[in-house]
């Protein structure tokens, strides 16, 4: 398996600021994904991030609202920017790793629980 | 967007019962990931299961999959209050891992 972390893991927010969420995972790993799961919802992908490259946005997604870094294998931030209400959601970070499986099981961080007021 | 669509919504069962749920789908997978979801907190991997294979257990887990009804079955038995959670399916549906999830049975066992 894989040990995530993400900070924070919630915040409340006013309308128009942005907030950096970050993830950092025990080892390194080539890919990184970035979920959101608006309330009562199930988990939509935002983007997939690679070291070295620009992140890959899903269909919806654009990198002005969304911008990811992925400074190295084991670390990566998503930030909301210029958030809304609407933006309110849990953002999960993951990972795919070897599990029991096989080599493309795929982990999630805890989640950072955003609330945009 | 999602591809599967799961069902039943919700499941309320008494302590000791099994649970079953389903997932259907709607184009060809190389794999489908089952989680669990503990009042909105992180997923907990459950199990994979691949296109190729038909039945998997883990524990007191069981799951299927019908590559020709695309579809496939979570089985949880002799369920525990611990088991309380929403159950999510995911499948990918290449090999650039991008998982693609269905909406969610939440499932609640009554002691």
């Amino acid at each position: 398996s894989a040990v995530i972390s993400q900070k924070p893991s919630r915040d409340i927010c006013q309308r128009g600021t942005s907030l950096t969420i970050q993830c950092q995972v025990d080892s390194q790993v080539t890919m990184m994904f970035w979920y959101r799961q608006q309330p009562g919802q199930s988990l939509t992908l935002i983007a997939t991030a690679n070291q070295g490259s620009e992140a890959t946005y899903e269909s919806g997604f654009v990198i002005d609202k969304f911008p990811i870094s992925r400074p190295n294998l084991t670390f990566s931030t998503l930030t909301v920017s210029n958030m809304s209400p609407e933006d309110s959601s849990i953002y999960l970070c993951s990972v795919e790793r070897e599990g029991p499986g096989g080599w493309d099981t795929q982990y999630f961080g805890p989640g950072t629980r955003l609330t945009v007021l | 967007s999602q591809q599967g669509e799961e069902d039943p919504q919700a499941l309320s069962i008494q302590e000791g019962e099994n649970a079953t749920m389903n997932c259907s789908y709607k184009t060809s997978i190389n794999n489908l990931q089952w989680y669990r979801q503990n009042s909105g907190r992180g997923l907990v991997h459950l199990i994979l299961i691949r296109s190729n294979e038909r039945e998997k257990h883990s524990g007191r887990l069981r799951v299927t999959l019908d590559t020709s009804k695309k579809s496939s079955s979570l089985l949880i038995t002799a369920s525990r209050a611990a088991d309380t959670a929403s159950y999510f399916c995911a499948t990918a549906v290449s090999n650039d891992y991008k998982l693609s999830f269905g909406a969610g049975t939440t499932v609640t066992v009554r002691a």
